[in-house]
This record gives C-alpha cells, structure tokens and sequence, in this order.
C-alpha cells in the first residue's frame, strides 16, 4: 500500500506570496492532519479534517487554512506569507480519530 | 490542555549500550501516548503507541516502552544500541488516539558511538 504523499517537496516563496501544499493520504484513509516544524517551536498541530470536514484546530491564525475533497485528498493553503512561516509541513493520515497516524515526507518551504 | 517534556535535548551512547530515552507527560485525563522517530530529511514513524492495553508496549525496531501513571512517565528503551538507531526522536501525547492532534515534546536526538 502506498504511503502518504506530499507535493511538492521543496518550496521557495516571498514574503507576502500565498502558498498551496497538496497531501494524499494512504488508501481507505479518511482523515487527515496537517503539522508545522520549525527548529525553534518544534512540531506543532495545525489541523485535521474527516470526510471534508474540519474536526479539530490548532492555534495559528487564520492565514492557514485548509480543505479536504471527497477522495480525502487533503490542501492547506497560507496566505499573505511571513518569515517566520519558513518550516517543514508534515500531513499524517489514519482511518480515524483513535488510529494510528500514518506521515508523510513533509513539504520543505522557504518563504525570502 | 496536555503536555510532553522530554529531557535531554542530545543524548549520547555507545553501540551496543543501553538506549533510554525520556519522556514526562501531563493530561487532565487518561492519554494516549507515542513516540516517533525522524530520520534526516524525512518525515515521521511510528515507533510505539499506548492504548491502555498493556503498560510494557513494545515497538518496531527492538524498542519498547513502560507507562507509569505514577511518575506520568513514558520512557523508550533498547536493549542494545545500533548505529542505524541515529536519528530524532519525539515522544507525543493525545487525547482522543492522535488525530485529535498531538502534543509533542520538543525532541531528542540521538547520537550513537562507534
């Protein structure tokens, strides 16, 4: 079975750009989360969505936002992009809420 | 809310020693607690998860881990370390099984010695 899958990989952006990260998550999967990694604040939850709806939220403000589409596919978008946003964004999948999360590489993004 | 401390942000052992990992949790109630490991330039893998089911949980790759609801403890052990073992690793805590989101600790990386 395939694993989850991230695209792209790398991403350089500018201060103020708007950006599009795409996640598939594994086969029969219906949930996906989306998670923020910097050095400096570590691994930290953004969201999850569960039949193209949002079920839980993290603290980040409303510049992230995200979507999932009826094949579960999931997208998080970040509008009006800082500095700070520069990070590595990991989406992870499971069937449901009390299993196993499953990640992806994770999509690298520099914002300049 | 829920929390993970991990102490040690490096830790240092020798091939073939001992590897322990540690890892302090708060939840308000009954958790659910992982530990994953990240290898450079790749996303995260499970290595163990508890459930409640068994307080001794063993994992992929030799490890396994103890829950003490006494000390709020979950520590990762190997008996015998390999150099294969190098890499991050990032004790979690969740509420409802994981996709409610996870609370991680800020990492331990490991280094091993030849």
């Amino acid at each position: 079975k395939a694993g989850v899958t991230q695209t792209p990989r790398y991403l350089i952006k500018t201060r103020g750009q708007q950006v599009t990260l795409s996640c598939s998550p594994i086969s029969g999967h219906r949930s996906v989360s989306w998670y923020q990694q910097t050095p400096g604040q570590g691994l930290q939850f953004l969201f999850e969505y569960f039949s193209e709806t949002q079920r839980n939220k993290g603290n980040f403000p409303g510049r992230f936002s995200g979507r999932q589409f009826s094949n579960s596919r999931s997208e998080m978008n970040v509008s009006t992009l800082e500095l700070g946003d520069s990070a590595l964004y990991l989406c992870a999948s499971s069937f449901d809420i009390s299993d196993t999360q499953y990640f992806g590489p994770g999509t690298r993004l520099t914002v300049l | 809310a829920q929390s993970v401390t991990q102490l040690g942000s490096h830790v240092s052992v020798s091939e073939g020693a001992l590897v322990l990992l540690r890892c302090n949790y708060s939840s308000s109630v009954p958790p659910y607690l992982f530990w994953y490991v990240q290898y450079p330039n790749q996303g995260l893998q499970l290595l163990l998860k508890y459930t409640s089911a068994a307080t001794l949980v063993k994992g992929i790759n030799g490890f396994e881990a103890e829950f003490k609801k006494s000390e709020t403890s979950f520590h990762l052990t190997k008996p015998s370390a390999h150099m294969s073992d190098a890499a991050e690793y990032f004790c979690a805590v969740s509420v409802k099984g994981g996709a409610d989101g996870l609370t991680f600790g800020k990492g331990t990386h490991l280094i091993i010695q030849p």
